[in-house]
Parts: structure tokens; C-alpha cells; sequence
């Protein structure tokens, strides 16, 4: 059965530091998402993109976020200095007929 | 504002024992509901998606209600089984036209032999 795939599963990295987490969604589908969920806490909506462009964002994602889908697979979340407070996990997930498919995650930590 | 609530925020049953999850909404205009099934670590999972005009679906013991007039949903479990410690997250989404979708607090379940 098709399934959105994340990578990495999980990384450590610095205050600072840029993080790339990477999603190749369902292959069919053409909406993409980027959810967070910081531990313990509800699920929250980051991005979504359509055609190529982002067609809707939360107030979290601001200036040191940005989303990339640069060929036809890979769907690319970029957090450009990371903080303390983006430690959480990162969902992609891909949406067809209105069905919403989530990836394993990939679990951020900022030290 | 468009807002999903759950209660209860955890809930600790004996395994092979029933329960029921309760999900309110506010989201207009409504287009579905759906619930999801998170285990620790791992990205949710879609359990059932209820309509409009749905008021009763069923996923093995998985069984969810809408009462669209209310604004509420439930979903029952039957039979509860170990694997059914989760969270259970409520998932409402609206007609706009954006295809967004409303995610829940979500219920912490946990079954104990």
C-alpha cells in the first residue's frame, strides 16, 4: 500500500543550525502538508501546497520556515535557525479525495 | 473561531471493558470529520470519516456518531484490547474551499491487562 515516507526519523542538531526534513509523498496526490506536534500537545498546521506553491500557512510558520517540493517526489520543510522551541515532531502527509495520509514523522531536537 | 474539543483529555480502562470518546466542534461551514488513531511516536492514522448526512459508521470495534445539529461526535470502542492504548484525535475539516483541516486536543487512551 502507497505511504508518505519521512526522513530523517529523527535529528539532533544545534540552536542555530539549519534543518532540512525531507517527505516523499503518495505519488498520485497533489496536496502536501507539514503538521507539528510538540510533545504532548495537539497537532498543529504548518503549511499547505498545491501546484507547486504554498496555498495556505499558520502564524507558526514564519520567515525561518520555508517549504520546497524540487522535483517530483521529495517535499522538503526547511527551518533556516533553529530555536529551542522547535524541538517536536514533524508530520508530512499527502491528501486525496479529502483523505488526509500522515508519515511516521521526524522527531526535531534543538540543543 | 473554528475549534475542536475533546474530552476526556485521558482515560484508563481494563482491557475488554467498553468506552466512548467525545468530540465538540465549532468549524462552519462543516464538510467532515474524521477520526484519527496516534500511537506514541507514530503519525496518525485514519480510523473513520463521517459526512453531513452520516450519523453512525463502524471500523471493526471501532464505532463513531455525528450529530451534525449539536456539532458532536463520538467514537465507541468495544471491547478494548492492549494495541487500543493510544491517542485518539478528533479531525473536523470545513468547506472553504483550502481543504483545512481542524485537528483535535486528542484523548489519551490507555488499556490495562
Amino acid at each position: 500500500e502507497p505511504e508518505v515516507t519521512q526522513t530523517p526519523s529523527h535529528q539532533v542538531t544545534q540552536m542555530g543550525q539549519e534543518v532540512i526534513l525531507r517527505c516523499v509523498p503518495i505519488s498520485n496526490h497533489l496536496y502536501f502538508y507539514w503538521y507539528r506536534q510538540i510533545l504532548g500537545q495537539k497537532v498543529e498546521f504548518l503549511v499547505s501546497f498545491y501546484n507547486n506553491e504554498i496555498s495556505e500557512k499558520s502564524e507558526i510558520f514564519d520567515d525561518q520556515f520555508s517549504v520546497e517540493r524540487p522535483d517530483g517526489s521529495n517535499f522538503t520543510l526547511k527551518i533556516r535557525s533553529t530555536k529551542l522551541e522547535d524541538s517536536a515532531m514533524y508530520f508530512c502527509a499527502s491528501m486525496s479525495g479529502g483523505e488526509l495520509f500522515f508519515g511516521e514523522g521526524s522527531r526535531l531536537t534543538v540543543l | 473561531k473554528n475549534q475542536v474539543e475533546q474530552s476526556p483529555q485521558s482515560l484508563i480502562i481494563l482491557e475488554g471493558k467498553n468506552c466512548t470518546l467525545q468530540c465538540n466542534y465549532t468549524v462552519s461551514p462543516f464538510s467532515n470529520l474524521r477520526w484519527y488513531k496516534q500511537d506514541t511516536g507514530r503519525g496518525p492514522v485514519s480510523l473513520t470519516i463521517m459526512t453531513f448526512s452520516e450519523n453512525t459508521k463502524s471500523n471493526g470495534r471501532y464505532t463513531a456518531t455525528l450529530d451534525a445539529d449539536t456539532k458532536q461526535s463520538s467514537l465507541h470502542i468495544t471491547a478494548s484490547q492492549l494495541s487500543d492504548s493510544a491517542s485518539y484525535i478528533c479531525v473536523v475539516s470545513d468547506t472553504s474551499g483550502t481543504y483545512k483541516y481542524i485537528f483535535g486536543t486528542g484523548t489519551r487512551l490507555k488499556v490495562l491487562a
